[in-house]
Protein backbone atom coordinates (compact mmCIF):
# COMPACT_ATOMS: atom_id res chain seq x y z
CA UNK A 1 0.00 0.00 0.00
CA UNK A 2 1.40 3.47 -1.22
CA UNK A 3 1.55 5.44 2.30
CA UNK A 4 3.76 8.43 3.33
CA UNK A 5 4.10 9.07 6.66
CA UNK A 6 5.93 12.53 8.33
CA UNK A 7 7.76 12.93 12.10
CA UNK A 8 6.83 14.75 14.42
CA UNK A 9 3.28 15.49 14.18
CA UNK A 10 4.28 18.65 15.37
CA UNK A 11 7.12 20.75 16.83
CA UNK A 12 7.92 24.05 18.37
CA UNK A 13 11.08 25.76 18.34
CA UNK A 14 12.94 29.21 19.05
CA UNK A 15 13.14 31.71 16.32
CA UNK A 16 16.75 31.61 15.02
CA UNK A 17 17.10 27.77 15.86
CA UNK A 18 17.02 25.12 13.13
CA UNK A 19 15.09 22.06 12.76
CA UNK A 20 14.16 18.90 10.70
CA UNK A 21 11.70 17.39 9.81
CA UNK A 22 11.13 13.73 7.90
CA UNK A 23 9.43 12.00 5.88
CA UNK A 24 9.20 7.84 4.99
CA UNK A 25 6.98 6.45 2.39
CA UNK A 26 6.02 3.30 1.19
CA UNK A 27 5.23 4.07 -2.57
CA UNK A 28 6.44 2.52 -5.50
CA UNK A 29 7.06 2.94 -8.51
CA UNK A 30 8.63 5.95 -7.33
CA UNK A 31 8.34 9.52 -8.93
CA UNK A 32 8.92 12.08 -7.37
CA UNK A 33 9.06 13.76 -3.81
CA UNK A 34 8.16 17.35 -2.96
CA UNK A 35 7.72 18.71 0.31
CA UNK A 36 4.39 21.82 0.47
CA UNK A 37 4.09 24.56 2.86
CA UNK A 38 1.20 25.14 4.29
CA UNK A 39 0.58 28.44 6.02
CA UNK A 40 -3.03 28.77 8.23
CA UNK A 41 -5.96 29.24 6.59
CA UNK A 42 -4.19 28.47 2.73
CA UNK A 43 -3.41 26.45 0.48
CA UNK A 44 -0.34 24.37 0.09
CA UNK A 45 2.96 25.65 -1.81
CA UNK A 46 5.37 23.80 -3.11
CA UNK A 47 8.63 24.52 -2.00
CA UNK A 48 11.36 21.77 -3.07
CA UNK A 49 10.95 19.06 -5.67
CA UNK A 50 13.28 15.75 -5.90
CA UNK A 51 13.20 12.97 -7.97
CA UNK A 52 14.98 9.65 -8.23
CA UNK A 53 18.95 10.61 -9.18
CA UNK A 54 18.51 13.64 -6.93
CA UNK A 55 19.52 13.76 -2.97
CA UNK A 56 19.17 17.17 -2.25
CA UNK A 57 17.84 19.93 -3.23
CA UNK A 58 17.23 23.77 -1.66
CA UNK A 59 15.27 26.67 -1.56
CA UNK A 60 16.38 29.19 0.49
CA UNK A 61 16.73 28.65 3.66
CA UNK A 62 14.94 25.53 3.32
CA UNK A 63 17.01 22.15 2.78
CA UNK A 64 15.57 18.71 1.65
CA UNK A 65 17.40 15.37 0.86
CA UNK A 66 16.61 12.40 -0.30
CA UNK A 67 17.54 8.79 0.42
CA UNK A 68 15.73 6.61 -2.52
CA UNK A 69 17.40 3.53 -0.88
CA UNK A 70 15.78 3.69 2.58
CA UNK A 71 12.94 5.78 1.15
CA UNK A 72 13.39 8.48 3.57
CA UNK A 73 13.22 12.03 3.14
CA UNK A 74 13.86 15.58 5.10
CA UNK A 75 13.72 19.01 4.99
CA UNK A 76 16.28 21.01 7.09
CA UNK A 77 15.04 24.86 8.07
CA UNK A 78 17.77 26.86 8.98
CA UNK A 79 17.87 29.95 11.06
CA UNK A 80 13.81 29.63 11.75
CA UNK A 81 11.86 32.90 11.05
CA UNK A 82 8.10 33.59 12.68
CA UNK A 83 7.30 33.22 9.30
CA UNK A 84 8.24 29.16 8.80
CA UNK A 85 5.29 28.42 11.16
CA UNK A 86 3.14 26.26 8.85
CA UNK A 87 2.60 22.80 8.22
CA UNK A 88 4.63 21.17 6.52
CA UNK A 89 3.24 18.64 3.85
CA UNK A 90 5.59 15.68 2.36
CA UNK A 91 4.00 14.57 -1.01
CA UNK A 92 5.01 11.50 -2.76
CA UNK A 93 4.35 10.68 -6.99
CA UNK A 94 4.15 7.43 -8.15
CA UNK A 95 4.21 6.41 -11.62
CA UNK A 96 1.18 5.13 -12.62
CA UNK A 97 -0.91 5.81 -15.75
CA UNK A 98 -1.31 8.97 -14.46
CA UNK A 99 0.97 9.82 -11.75
CA UNK A 100 -0.60 9.51 -8.46
CA UNK A 101 0.10 11.22 -5.72
CA UNK A 102 0.38 10.38 -2.30
CA UNK A 103 0.31 13.41 0.52
CA UNK A 104 1.99 12.57 4.21
CA UNK A 105 -0.10 14.07 7.06
CA UNK A 106 1.98 17.18 7.72
CA UNK A 107 4.14 18.42 10.52
CA UNK A 108 2.63 21.54 12.14
CA UNK A 109 5.82 23.79 13.09
CA UNK A 110 5.14 26.48 15.67
CA UNK A 111 8.50 29.17 15.66
CA UNK A 112 8.25 31.30 18.78
CA UNK A 113 9.83 34.35 19.45
CA UNK B 1 2.02 33.33 -11.46
CA UNK B 2 -0.15 30.69 -11.43
CA UNK B 3 -4.13 31.66 -9.76
CA UNK B 4 -6.21 29.38 -8.36
CA UNK B 5 -9.28 30.42 -7.21
CA UNK B 6 -12.39 29.10 -5.24
CA UNK B 7 -16.18 30.76 -5.08
CA UNK B 8 -15.63 31.07 -0.96
CA UNK B 9 -13.47 30.77 1.93
CA UNK B 10 -15.77 29.82 4.30
CA UNK B 11 -19.65 28.31 3.67
CA UNK B 12 -22.26 27.04 6.46
CA UNK B 13 -25.19 24.66 4.83
CA UNK B 14 -27.86 22.40 6.67
CA UNK B 15 -27.96 18.49 6.13
CA UNK B 16 -29.44 17.56 3.00
CA UNK B 17 -28.23 20.99 0.85
CA UNK B 18 -27.11 20.64 -2.30
CA UNK B 19 -23.91 22.49 -2.47
CA UNK B 20 -21.67 23.98 -5.18
CA UNK B 21 -18.16 23.99 -4.83
CA UNK B 22 -16.40 26.18 -7.61
CA UNK B 23 -12.43 26.20 -8.58
CA UNK B 24 -10.96 28.52 -11.42
CA UNK B 25 -8.00 28.44 -12.63
CA UNK B 26 -5.96 31.19 -14.84
CA UNK B 27 -2.99 28.97 -16.57
CA UNK B 28 -4.78 26.54 -19.08
CA UNK B 29 -3.92 23.98 -17.17
CA UNK B 30 -4.94 20.45 -17.80
CA UNK B 31 -5.07 18.67 -14.80
CA UNK B 32 -7.51 19.81 -12.04
CA UNK B 33 -8.28 18.19 -8.22
CA UNK B 34 -10.97 18.02 -5.35
CA UNK B 35 -9.34 17.14 -2.27
CA UNK B 36 -10.61 17.54 0.92
CA UNK B 37 -8.46 17.79 4.32
CA UNK B 38 -8.91 16.89 7.67
CA UNK B 39 -6.51 16.68 11.22
CA UNK B 40 -4.16 14.06 11.12
CA UNK B 41 -5.49 12.45 7.79
CA UNK B 42 -3.92 15.12 5.84
CA UNK B 43 -5.29 15.64 1.95
CA UNK B 44 -7.07 13.10 0.01
CA UNK B 45 -8.24 12.71 -3.35
CA UNK B 46 -11.84 13.13 -4.25
CA UNK B 47 -12.14 13.77 -7.63
CA UNK B 48 -9.62 14.65 -10.50
CA UNK B 49 -9.75 15.65 -14.32
CA UNK B 50 -7.15 15.39 -16.81
CA UNK B 51 -9.45 17.13 -19.54
CA UNK B 52 -12.14 18.91 -20.56
CA UNK B 53 -15.86 16.49 -19.56
CA UNK B 54 -13.67 14.21 -18.31
CA UNK B 55 -13.51 13.01 -14.80
CA UNK B 56 -11.52 10.37 -12.90
CA UNK B 57 -12.78 9.48 -9.30
CA UNK B 58 -10.26 9.52 -6.50
CA UNK B 59 -9.86 7.93 -3.04
CA UNK B 60 -13.47 9.19 -1.55
CA UNK B 61 -16.12 10.04 -4.13
CA UNK B 62 -18.41 8.73 -2.29
CA UNK B 63 -21.25 11.57 -1.25
CA UNK B 64 -19.80 13.91 -4.36
CA UNK B 65 -19.62 14.57 -7.82
CA UNK B 66 -17.83 17.19 -10.18
CA UNK B 67 -18.29 18.74 -13.42
CA UNK B 68 -16.15 20.08 -15.85
CA UNK B 69 -17.54 21.98 -18.79
CA UNK B 70 -14.61 24.35 -19.32
CA UNK B 71 -11.16 23.78 -18.44
CA UNK B 72 -10.47 27.13 -16.43
CA UNK B 73 -13.56 25.48 -14.03
CA UNK B 74 -13.63 22.58 -11.82
CA UNK B 75 -16.88 22.34 -9.38
CA UNK B 76 -17.54 19.89 -6.85
CA UNK B 77 -20.74 18.80 -5.68
CA UNK B 78 -22.29 17.49 -2.41
CA UNK B 79 -25.73 16.10 -3.78
CA UNK B 80 -27.07 16.18 -0.03
CA UNK B 81 -24.74 17.85 2.53
CA UNK B 82 -24.03 15.19 5.33
CA UNK B 83 -22.34 16.44 8.64
CA UNK B 84 -19.03 13.94 8.24
CA UNK B 85 -18.81 16.17 5.16
CA UNK B 86 -17.73 19.13 7.66
CA UNK B 87 -14.18 19.72 6.19
CA UNK B 88 -11.89 22.19 4.16
CA UNK B 89 -11.48 21.34 0.82
CA UNK B 90 -8.63 22.10 -1.57
CA UNK B 91 -9.03 22.78 -5.17
CA UNK B 92 -5.73 22.24 -6.93
CA UNK B 93 -4.20 22.21 -10.89
CA UNK B 94 -1.15 21.22 -12.45
CA UNK B 95 -0.44 21.39 -16.30
CA UNK B 96 0.37 17.58 -16.62
CA UNK B 97 2.14 14.71 -14.80
CA UNK B 98 4.97 15.31 -13.00
CA UNK B 99 4.30 18.94 -12.49
CA UNK B 100 3.79 20.87 -9.34
CA UNK B 101 0.30 21.07 -8.30
CA UNK B 102 -1.15 24.77 -7.66
CA UNK B 103 -3.59 24.99 -4.97
CA UNK B 104 -6.40 27.28 -4.28
CA UNK B 105 -6.91 29.14 -0.73
CA UNK B 106 -9.54 26.77 0.55
CA UNK B 107 -13.11 26.56 1.54
CA UNK B 108 -13.73 25.68 5.21
CA UNK B 109 -17.72 23.75 4.70
CA UNK B 110 -18.98 23.50 7.76
CA UNK B 111 -22.25 21.40 7.78
CA UNK B 112 -24.82 21.74 10.40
Amino acid sequence: KNQVEQSPQSLIILEGKNCTLQCNYTVSPFSNLRWYKQDTGRGPVSLTIMTFSENTKSNGRYTATLDADTKQSSLHITASQLSDSASYICVVSAVTSYDKVIFGPGTSLSVIP
Amino acid sequence: DVKVTQSSRYLVKRTGEKVFLECVQDMDHENMFWYRQDPGLGLRLIYFSYDVKMKEKGDIPEGYSVSREKKERFSLILESASTNQTSMYLCASRRDPPGEQFFGPGTRLTVL
